[in-house]
């Protein structure tokens, strides 16, 4: 069970758009529709944002958006906002009943 | 509103054994998905286990065998029973529920701190 593939730190500034990404395999992401996206800001629990690929729990944002292609998946933040700023991590159903999180993305708002 | 609350966690010797409990208000356990995730000191999160409604338990690799999750449904009640416990266990545990098998967490704790170390 490998981790899915994030970049270490996304920017961006106040009112921008930033995307980041998280790749997988056809095993795991690109097989099934159950990406979702966590935010955790330091000493905090982590806070689901998106679920099975683009759905937004109640309370959450709409400037928070998800997609997927293929053994890629995104996360869009629109209108940065400094509360924003956080740690970001994606994570998919791998088959077998098994989980595999992404390392996290590291987003800060300039 | 939905509540998980851990609690369970401290210091322990490598070989040890440590339970952890998680308990819910507001959300049936016996009915909906739970799961335990930890993240060691400065790193990110790792699945764990989870156990589903129906009462089928799933397990990483990198603790089947040594972790045992299950729950009490008259007490809303999740439990993580770790033993043989190593150093790399050394984690903050969260606890995680959804009502969907379409993702982890839809609600999580605040976490418990297992320190394994002699």
């Amino acid at each position: 069970q490998s981790a899915l593939t994030q970049p270490p730190s996304a920017s961006g500034s106040p009112g921008q758009s930033v995307t980041i990404s998280c790749t997988g395999t056809s095993s795991d992401l690109g097989a099934y529709n159950y990406v979702s996206w966590y935010q955790q800001h330091p000493g905090k629990a982590p806070k689901l944002m998106i679920y099975e690929v683009t759905k937004r729990p109640s309370g959450v944002s709409n400037r928070f958006s998800g997609s997927k292609s293929g053994n890629t998946a995104s996360l869009t933040v629109s209108g940065l906002q400094a509360e924003d700023e956080g740690d970001y991590y994606c994570s998919s159903y791998a088959g077998s009943n098994f989980w595999v999180f992404g390392g996290g993305t590291k987003l800060t708002v300039l | 509103e939905v509540q998980l609350v851990e609690s369970g966690g401290g210091l322990i010797q490598p070989g040890g054994s440590l339970r952890l409990s998680c308990a819910t208000s507001g959300f049936t356990v016996s009915s909906n998905y739970m799961s335990w995730v930890r993240q060691a000191p400065g790193k990110g999160l790792e699945w764990v286990s989870s156990i589903y409604s129906g009462g089928r338990t799933f397990y990483a690799d990198s603790v089947k065998g040594r972790f045992t999750i299950s729950r009490d449904n008259s007490k809303n009640t999740v439990y993580l029973q770790m033993d043989s416990l190593r150093a790399e266990d050394t984690a903050m545990y969260y606890c995680a529920g959804s009502y969907s098998s379409g993702t982890i967490g839809a609600y999580w704790g605040q976490g418990t701190l297992v320190t394994v170390s002699s």
